[in-house]
């Protein structure tokens, strides 16, 4: 089976600029989690999607907003860049939103640079 | 809110010795702990993880255990090699719900 899929894999913007980052969820999966991966403040929460709705969101700005289709695959978009939202972006996936019965795997991760 | 502290940032061991990872949880009710490896430039992997029902679980060389009442649980990895170097992150969770991650500890194991 292949893994989760992030794309692009690397990406540099501008301050004020909007993104778009995709992730493709190991096949039959079907939830898919959003992290923010920072050097100081590890991994961060920002939302969890399943059957193409959010069911949990983290603590982070409207700015930040994602999305769900009906083959899993998830895009998260990002408005209005700060430099503050320089990070690597990292995806999850599992079969079913039961994080302690299925395993969320991880995708190689997006990794965002703005100017 | 939801909070999850994790010492120490960083540890250095020499190989064969143990290290130990700890971990503080705020929600009372979480009942799930994953730990993850992630080496440098990789993504997370799922190395041990238990439930609140359990107090200590073993995986050949990790192990993990939970003090509910104090709300903290540790990491501990014997006879470290040095491909254990890595960063260690605790996660807690009330399940469904989502991952509340630690900051992360960068454990370095010197040949």
């Amino acid at each position: 089976k292949a893994g989760v899929t992030q794309t692009p894999r690397y990406l540099i913007k501008t301050r004020g600029q909007q993104v778009t980052l995709s992730c493709s969820p190991i096949s039959g999966h079907r939830s898919v989690s959003w992290y923010q991966q920072t050097p100081g403040q590890g991994l961060q929460f920002l939302f969890e999607y399943f059957s193409e709705t959010q069911r949990n969101k983290g603590n982070f700005p409207g700015r930040f907003s994602g999305r769900q289709f009906s083959n899993s695959r998830s895009e998260m978009n990002v408005s209005t860049l700060e430099l503050g939202d320089s990070a690597l972006y990292l995806c999850a996936s599992s079969p079913t939103r039961r994080i302690s019965y299925n395993e969320q795997f991880f995708g190689p991760g997006t990794r965002l640079t703005v100017l | 809110g939801e909070n999850v502290e994790q010492h120490p940032s960083t540890l250095s061991v020499q190989e064969g010795d143990s290290a130990v990872i700890k971990c503080t949880y705020s929600d009372s009710a979480s009942n799930y702990f994953p730990w993850y490896k992630q080496e440098l430039g990789k993504r997370p992997q799922l190395i041990i993880d238990i439930r609140s029902n359990v107090g200590e679980k073993k995986d050949q060389r990790i192990a993990v255990t939970l003090n509910k009442t104090a709300k903290h649980f540790s990491l501990h990895i014997t006879e470290t090699q040095p491909e254990d170097s890595a960063v260690y992150f605790c996660a807690a969770s009330k399940m469904p719900d989502k991952l509340i991650f630690g900051t992360g500890t960068r454990l370095q194991v010197f040949p």
